[in-house]
């Protein structure tokens, strides 16, 4: 059974960092890219970042890009974000999600989430 | 940008079938997928590739695309469909989410 558990989110202040981390299970890790996704509240979803299965393959949403980084520890079936600079739209519940291919594809499982909330 | 277009809501009877449409220009150089989000749930995979049902997904859940448009059809609608359901397609290395259909079984 596919599981995945995100774990970092919490309460920053604007211009702060968080570093979210997403643990998988049930499934060989380096075979799949990795995707986060997240969903302000009320809103819908949106794509953030994905990485290949090897890691040799990384895309940003124009709204992280440069403030964000996306990593993958194959060897502890981890996946990271780094959020740096963060400002208040980037509160959501941020998703960690499995892609169907070891090339970014289609997301076929996701975790439960993780809240961030930017605020003074 | 690329943009993903579905209406904000739609309402069917139960038995009924549910169509939620997804529209956006580039529908013929791109695959459809579509997922399922219940109130305070993750999201659920019930169709890529335009089409193909992932394994334990009912079988009233098809997918269409054609010209400008995909669509994600509910056939026999019952209670437990009501959710909001979001097109996805790639794009120039971007993933792009349609705003999402909150469907209401009625």
């Amino acid at each position: 059974e596919v599981q995945l558990l995100e774990s970092g989110g919490g309460l920053e202040q604007p211009g702060g960092s968080l570093r979210l981390s997403c643990a998988a299970s049930g499934f060989t890790f380096n075979n799949y890219a990795m995707t986060w996704v997240r969903q302000a509240p009320g809103k819908g979803l949106e794509w953030v970042s994905s990485i290949s299965g090897r890691g040799e393959t990384i895309y940003y949403a124009d709204s992280v890009k440069g403030r964000f980084t996306i990593s993958r520890d194959n060897s502890k079936n981890t996946l990271y974000l780094q959020m740096n600079s963060l400002r208040a739209a980037d509160t959501a519940i941020y998703y960690c999600a499995k892609d169907q291919l070891v090339q970014v594809a289609t997301i076929d499982y996701w975790g439960q989430g993780t809240l961030v909330a930017v605020s003074s | 940008s690329y943009e993903l277009t579905q209406p904000p809501s739609v309402s069917v009877s139960p038995g009924q079938t549910a169509s939620i449409t997804c529209s956006g220009e580039k529908w013929g150089d791109n695959f459809a997928c579509w997922y399922q989000q219940k109130p305070g749930q993750s999201p659920v995979l019930v169709i890529y590739e335009d089409s193909k049902r992932p394994s334990g997904i009912p079988e009233r859940f098809s997918g269409s695309n054609s010209g400008n448009t995909a669509t994600l059809t509910i056939s026999g609608a019952q209670a437990m469909d009501e959710a909001d359901y979001y097109c996805q397609a790639w794009d120039s290395y971007t993933a792009i989410f349609g705003g999402g259909t909150k469907l209401t079984v009625l």
